[in-house]
């Protein structure tokens, strides 16, 4: 069964700083994707990334950037000077094919809210 | 292109009533995945639909929860005799394909029940 971990329930930092969330993922299939999504206060779910599993470039986007690492199984994000509207929960989540099916879900990490004070 | 629109936003029903979740997906898109996120977790998988067929409703309760997708229409997520335990943040996203790869979230529903 596929499994996403978030370690960190709750991350406070003050604003500027550099930001780590940790992601570990389990899984037994060879081809499969990763996301993050961002969750702000006001509730609805914002994708940021995905990564299908051939692909373990890193990427930086802007202040984000996601560190692949398939040898560990994690995909960590880092948020580069941070800002208070970096405020939110974010959740890391693990898409796998059904056998025979065809189709995929995911499966969602706990989420890690992070607090970014002025 | 509208992305995928979830109606209403904030839902409050008293203990026993009936609620009535509405999903509409992307336009082209035929695939329909409803998510449930309880206070103080991740979200969980609750049902997949396609056009007028239920594919996998694995993570749905067995009873008081029912979904539909009909040939018209948006999809439907139905919960009869609320209680407390109920009340969550309820997500459909939609994709133009099987595989959840290209998955659109809607903004949620947010039920209460008093």
């Amino acid at each position: 069964a596929q499994k996403v971990t978030q370690a960190q329930t709750e991350i406070s930092v003050v604003e500027k700083e550099d930001v780590t969330l940790d992601c570990v993922y389990e899984t037994r299939d060879t081809t499969y994707y990763l996301f993050w999504y961002k969750q702000p206060p006001s509730g609805e779910l914002v994708f940021l990334i995905r990564r299908n599993s051939f692909d373990e470039q890193n990427e930086i986007s802007g202040r984000y950037s996601w560190n692949f690492q398939k040898s560990t199984s994690s995909f960590n994000f880092t948020i580069t000077a941070s800002q208070v509207v970096d405020s939110a929960v974010y959740f890391c989540a693990l898409s796998e094919v059904a056998m025979n099916s065809g189709y995929s879900t995911l499966t969602f990490g706990k989420g890690t809210m992070l607090l970014v004070s002025p | 292109n509208a992305g995928v629109m979830q109606n209403p936003r904030h839902l409050v029903r008293r203990r026993g009533q009936e609620a009535r979740l509405r999903c509409s997906p992307m336009k082209g898109h035929s695939h329909v995945y409803w998510y449930r996120q309880l206070p103080e977790e991740g979200l969980k998988f609750m049902v997949y639909l396609q056009k007028e067929n239920i594919i996998d409703e694995s993570g749905m309760p067995k009873e008081r929860f029912s979904a539909e997708f009909p040939k018209e229409g948006p999809s439907i997520l139905r919960i009869q005799q609320v209680v407390r335990g109920d009340s969550a943040a309820y997500f459909c996203a939609s994709s133009p394909q099987k595989t959840g790869n290209g998955y659109t979230f809607g903004s949620g529903t947010r039920l209460t029940v008093v």
